[in-house]
């Protein structure tokens, strides 16, 4: 256990679905991030929050939607997805100043 | 922009033996943190290894070491004693100096999946 909760562990939605991603983290950390991981890719960055103020959008399209209501909770809202948007998505904490990012687990999404 | 290459995309080691797993990344930054990070069939990802990069000093974390060539932009992981639980996809990330938000941007490579056999 790394102190960061992802929900749900599994998410299978169709093009035209509204659903949403959860995830929370209770170590204090002040900075917030959400990566795309596809097969034999690298881990891209999509958003970054710094406390509840969105400091990166890595040129991600409008059907993900980021929303970070306190420095602990991170939502991706998602809507008229692609099957091209099946991935990995994962949630990462990290304190400001030194130290590593913190994973959770991950959402596995299937869009069909 | 930083980038961030693993030219290995699997590895195979026998139990027990070692294994070395390569990283290089490129930047024009003097001031980084760079990872290894372990990522198991459960998905979550561990870190495995940090290495300031102000620090000759190569980091060691018990059967965990690298091998930091600042000069080379090489960082490389080598594990020890291999054991069957070190089966997973390795990822070698970059975290650049912070932005002016505080916040930092960590870019990571491809991974390298190790198999451990018995």
């Amino acid at each position: 256990e790394t102190g960061v909760t992802q929900t749900p562990r599994h998410l299978v939605m169709g093009m035209t679905n509204k659903k949403s991603l959860k995830c929370e983290q209770h170590l204090g950390h002040n900075a917030m991030y959400w990566y795309k991981q596809s097969a034999k890719k690298p881990l891209e960055l999509m958003f970054v929050y710094n406390f509840k103020e969105q400091t990166e959008n890595n040129s991600v399209p409008s059907r993900f939607s980021p929303e970070c209501p306190n420095s602990s909770h991170l939502f991706l809202h998602l809507h008229t997805l692609q099957p091209e948007d099946s991935a990995l998505y994962l949630c990462a904490s990290s304190p400001l100043g030194t130290g590593e990012a913190f994973f959770g687990q991950g959402t596995r999404l299937t869009v069909v | 922009a930083q980038t961030v290459t693993q030219s290995q995309p699997e590895m195979s080691v026998q139990e027990a033996e070692t294994v070395t797993l390569s990283c290089t990344y490129d930047t024009s930054e003097s001031d980084y943190y760079l990872f290894w990070y372990k990522q198991p069939p459960s998905r979550q990802m561990i870190l495995v290894i940090r290495q300031e990069a102000y620090k000759q000093q190569n980091a060691t974390e018990n059967r965990f070491s690298v091998n930091f060539q600042k000069a080379a932009k090489s960082f490389s992981l080598k594990i020890s004693d291999s054991q069957l639980g070190d089966a997973a996809m390795y990822f070698c990330a970059y975290r650049s100096a912070p932005y002016a938000s505080g916040t930092y941007k960590y870019i990571f490579g491809t991974g390298t999946r190790l198999k451990v056999l018995a």
